[in-house]
């Protein structure tokens, strides 16, 4: 099944502590996002990425760091500086920057 | 700056009732709009966007540039239609040319 594939689909962490979550794409897309869902917010972009070893913040960037070493992989980690980090993050990417979003499932992180 | 606005949180509708999910836009320039769904237990995908003026399971989204709005329209609801539905803008904001999503409609279709 191709696609885009996210793990761990749960999470729980400890406050203070770091947590990547992982976003793999077989797709061949260029772009690739972060975003994060809450309950009557929508969608908000973390971070983005274009190609490889390039990334822009988004509109809700702080507390949170990305990487783009290939194109197959951009994972997210959730620093202990995100204020408010339990929430549910999707993976997306695209041929180009403005096309079509392809969705990955979701991993959801609980701070306990 | 660009705002998508959702009015709706839920809607809910009986079987064969039509359905209109609205969306208002705020945005400068000449928008590209889209709605994307969510199903239960599948992932986020898109359903139409406005410049390619299809019909996708029967529904419709117009863009109406003098009401700035993109409402997605069905005149029959069925119950597979049961979803949560999310209209969203491409064009330039502080992180570049991104999609901006509204907070997103859920739609329940009743029997």
């Amino acid at each position: 099944d191709g696609g885009i594939t996210q793990s761990p689909k749960y999470l729980f962490r400890k406050e203070g502590q770091n947590v990547t979550l992982s976003c793999e794409q077989n797709l061949n897309h260029d772009a690739m996002y972060w975003y994060r869902q809450d309950p009557g917010q929508g969608l908000r972009l973390i971070y983005y990425s274009q190609i490889v070893n390039d990334f822009q913040k988004g509109d809700i960037a702080e507390g949170y760091s990305v990487s783009r070493e290939k194109k197959e992989s951009f994972p997210l980690t959730v620093t202990s500086a995100q204020k408010n980090p339990t929430a549910f993050y999707l993976c997306a990417s695209s041929l180009q920057i403005t096309g079509e979003l392809f969705f990955g499932e979701g991993s959801r992180l609980t701070v306990l | 700056a660009q705002r998508v606005t959702q009015p709706e949180k839920l809607l809910s509708v009986f079987k064969g009732a039509p359905v209109e999910l609205k969306c208002n836009y705020s945005y400068s320039g000449s928008p590209e709009l889209f709605w994307y769904v969510q199903y239960s237990r599948q992932r986020l995908q898109l359903l139409l966007r406005h410049i390619s003026r299809e019909s996708i399971k029967g529904f419709t989204a117009d863009l109406n540039k003098g009401e700035t709005s993109f409402h997605l329209k069905k005149p029959f609801a069925q119950e597979e239609d049961s979803a949560m539905y999310y209209c969203a803008l491409s064009g330039l904001n502080n992180a570049g040319n991104m999609l901006t999503f509204g907070g997103g409609t859920r739609l329940m279709v009743k029997p």
